[in-house]
């Protein structure tokens, strides 16, 4: 169980272009889902937490009117990369916390983004 | 602020024991988990303490110890396949996930 998917696995677009990237829990409802974005050699770096109905509450420095994140139900959340430029080339990683389970995260297996 | 440390990158031989250690300044603890990521991957699960002490799960085990701070992960009879990162991230109080930057293991034939 808690199999968290990510569509699509990577992504290669031209800058100026919007993307966008779902995040689905399988065969769990997650009241919250996590955005995350790796650059190479670094560790993850949180992004923004959506909760199922509201806004989403994003991290300093992060644009939210660049980084659209949508989670209208318990199993899908969505982040739009507005006019994308090659430095939000990354890899983009989801990840899901079950209502039942406060604590743990199920990660998604990532989106790799790369902006021309 | 809230910290979390632990080693930049070790290298090991295959058959060895290597430990890997993270220490934490965080508000509030409410759990650590320590993950395993390979090249251009998600991390994926290994383990996750709350209480003091030692967790055993095959190969790989992890400690804690909350008033130190301090938690490690232990891995034995290494296997090339255990070349990745392991990132050690700790739930805060407000139950958010707080990441190390994560330690490259290097195995060695």
């Amino acid at each position: 169980g808690a199999v968290v998917s990510q569509h699509p696995s990577w992504v290669i677009c031209k800058s100026g272009t919007s993307v966008k990237i779902e995040c689905r829990s399988l065969d769990f409802q997650a009241t919250t889902m996590f955005w995350y974005r790796q650059f190479p050699k670094q560790s993850l770096m949180l992004m923004a937490t959506s909760n199922e109905g509201s806004k989403a509450t994003y991290e300093q420095g992060v644009e939210k009117d660049k980084f659209l994140i949508n989670h209208a139900s318990l199993t899908l959340s969505t982040l739009t990369v507005t006019s994308a430029h090659p430095e939000d080339s990354s890899f983009y990683i989801c990840s899901a916390r079950d209502a039942g389970d406060y604590n743990e995260q199920f990660f998604g297996p990532g989106t790799r983004l790369t902006v021309l | 602020g809230q910290n979390i440390d632990q080693p930049t990158e070790m290298t090991a031989t295959e058959g060895a024991i290597v430990q890997i250690n993270c220490t934490y300044q965080t508000s509030g603890f409410n759990g650590l988990f320590w993950y395993q990521q390979h090249a251009g991957e998600a991390p994926t699960f290994l383990s996750y303490n709350v209480l003091d002490g030692l967790e055993e799960k095959g190969r790989f085990s992890s400690f804690l110890s909350r008033s130190k701070g301090y938690s490690y992960l232990l891995l034995k009879e290494l296997q090339m396949k255990d070349s990745a990162s392991y990132l050690c991230a700790v739930v805060d109080s407000n139950y958010q996930l707080i990441w190390g930057a994560g330690t490259k293991l290097i195995i060695k034939p």
